[in-house]
């Protein structure tokens, strides 16, 4: 089945730098690669998707990249806010099954 | 649209007793996915369901676990008995078969004594 490993687990940064967490995954089916925020105590909310045929999609601050040959994909978030802080989990999806990475856990300081 | 609702919020009971975790998916959606969430195991897909009908129920842990989905709007994971090793937060999604997005609820924290 498929596996999703998320790097790093925890990320600091200070307000306004970027921020780039990484996955990868292993069933080359997958076609559906979501990204989802979770901050304490809520429910993991949507904040940007890739499908297979697309390299690359943004949306304002973030933008998410992927490479199929490689089996690996990006979030990238720029002038990030406090309000960024949380819980980021990337996850593939082939056939409907959507597999989570282990999560980032951002930390962004005024 | 109310979004994924799911009861009670929070649970509390004692080992070996019955627990049944409900949800009412978003309406038009007819995909409904149960998943539980650990620090040790993060997000764990335990069953999913296509217009009613259990798809996929390799995730569920043990013969303890069971669930189901008598109609289009409404689900119940059921464990029985307990076990303090099943508290965790288990969220309720939904999405259409045509567009994976998921939609979670606002999940239910289980803790068995």
């Amino acid at each position: 089945g498929e596996n999703v490993e998320q790097h790093p687990s925890t990320l600091s940064v200070q307000e306004g730098d970027s921020a780039v967490i990484k996955c990868t995954y292993s069933d080359s089916a997958s076609n559906y690669f979501p990204w989802y925020k979770q901050e304490l105590g809520k429910r993991p909310q949507l904040i940007i998707d890739i499908r297979s045929n697309v390299g690359e999609k943004k949306d304002q601050r973030i933008a998410v990249t992927l490479n199929k040959t490689a089996k690996h994909f990006s979030l990238h978030i720029t002038e990030t806010q406090p309000e960024d802080s949380a819980v980021y989990f990337c996850a593939a999806s082939g056939f409907q099954k959507l597999v989570f990475g282990t999560g980032t856990r951002l930390l962004v300081s005024p | 649209d109310a979004g994924v609702i799911q009861s009670p919020r929070h649970e509390v009971t004692e080992m070996g007793q019955e627990v049944t975790l409900r949800c009412k998916p978003i309406s038009g959606h007819n995909s409904l996915f149960w998943y539980r969430q650990t620090m040790m195991r993060g997000l764990e897909l335990l069953i999913y369901f296509n217009n009613n009908v259990p798809i996929d129920d390799s995730g569920m842990p043990e013969d303890r676990f069971s669930a189901k989905m008598p109609n289009a709007s409404f689900s119940t994971l059921k464990i029985q008995p307990s076990e303090p090793r099943d508290s965790a937060v288990y969220f309720c999604a939904s999405s259409t078969r045509t567009d994976e997005k998921l939609f979670f609820g606002s999940g239910t924290q289980l803790s068995v004594l």
